[in-house]
């Protein structure tokens, strides 16, 4: 059974520039969830995707946004990127309505 | 909104000293309630959970109750060792409106366990 992998483990952008993270499910998971992680806080919850849908959806702005594929495989984009959103993004794995999710490595993402 | 408050660490012990990191939670349903580990430079790890009112979550020697009379969580381990030292987070799940479930974690205790 393969685990959630994400990439890349480390990126550095400047502010105004575009990212995609990249997530992969835990085998037979159909659900996807993203969190960003500040320094020394805990996760947040950004959105979660359920047939290629978006299934809710954290206090973040519009230039957050996601796609998830049929392989349950999924992508975070976020656009014009501000100092504040240097974190670490966490992917999260589940199957809907169960309540046990898990989780990726996570991007460290740094905004300059 | 649904919410978790865990104690303030830094938490510094001694190897097999008695362990307890204090949670509580706010939320307008029933949720379920979990602990996450995470070791320096990698995600988060399921540690237990407890999914309604009186289980008890255990897993590598730690536990915690589901008090929602008290609305806590808290985590305890009768012994710590020196490689327990991580952050430990609490957090709860919530089902949305649309089939799927919210998860608020809370801030997440650093514990350092000395040899």
């Amino acid at each position: 059974e393969t685990g959630v992998t994400q990439s890349p483990t480390h990126l550095i952008k400047t502010r105004g520039q575009q990212v995609t993270l990249r997530c992969s499910s835990q085998s037979g998971h159909n659900t996807v969830s993203w969190y960003q992680q500040a320094l020394g806080q805990g996760p947040q919850f950004i959105f979660q995707y359920y047939r290629e849908e978006e299934n809710g959806r954290g206090n973040f702005p519009p230039r957050f946004s996601g796609l998830q594929f049929p392989n349950y495989s999924s992508e975070l984009n976020v656009n014009a990127l501000e100092l504040d959103d240097s974190a670490l993004y966490l992917c999260a794995s589940s199957l809907v309505q169960v309540n046990e999710q898990f989780f990726g490595p996570g991007t460290r993402l740094t905004v300059l | 909104g649904d919410s978790v408050t865990q104690m303030e660490g830094p938490v510094t012990l001694s190897e097999e000293a008695f362990l307890t990191i204090n949670c509580t939670y706010t939320a307008t349903g029933y949720p379920s309630l979990f602990w996450y580990v995470q070791y320096p430079g990698e995600g988060l790890q399921l540690l237990l959970k407890a999914t309604k009112a009186d289980d008890k979550g255990s897993n590598k020697g730690f536990e915690a109750t589901y008090r929602k009379e008290t609305t806590s969580f808290h985590l305890e381990k009768g012994s710590v060792q020196v490689s327990d030292s991580a952050v430990y987070f609490c957090a709860l799940s919530d089902r949305n409106n649309n089939y799927g479930q919210n998860f608020v974690f809370g801030p997440g205790t650093r514990l350092s366990v000395l040899p």
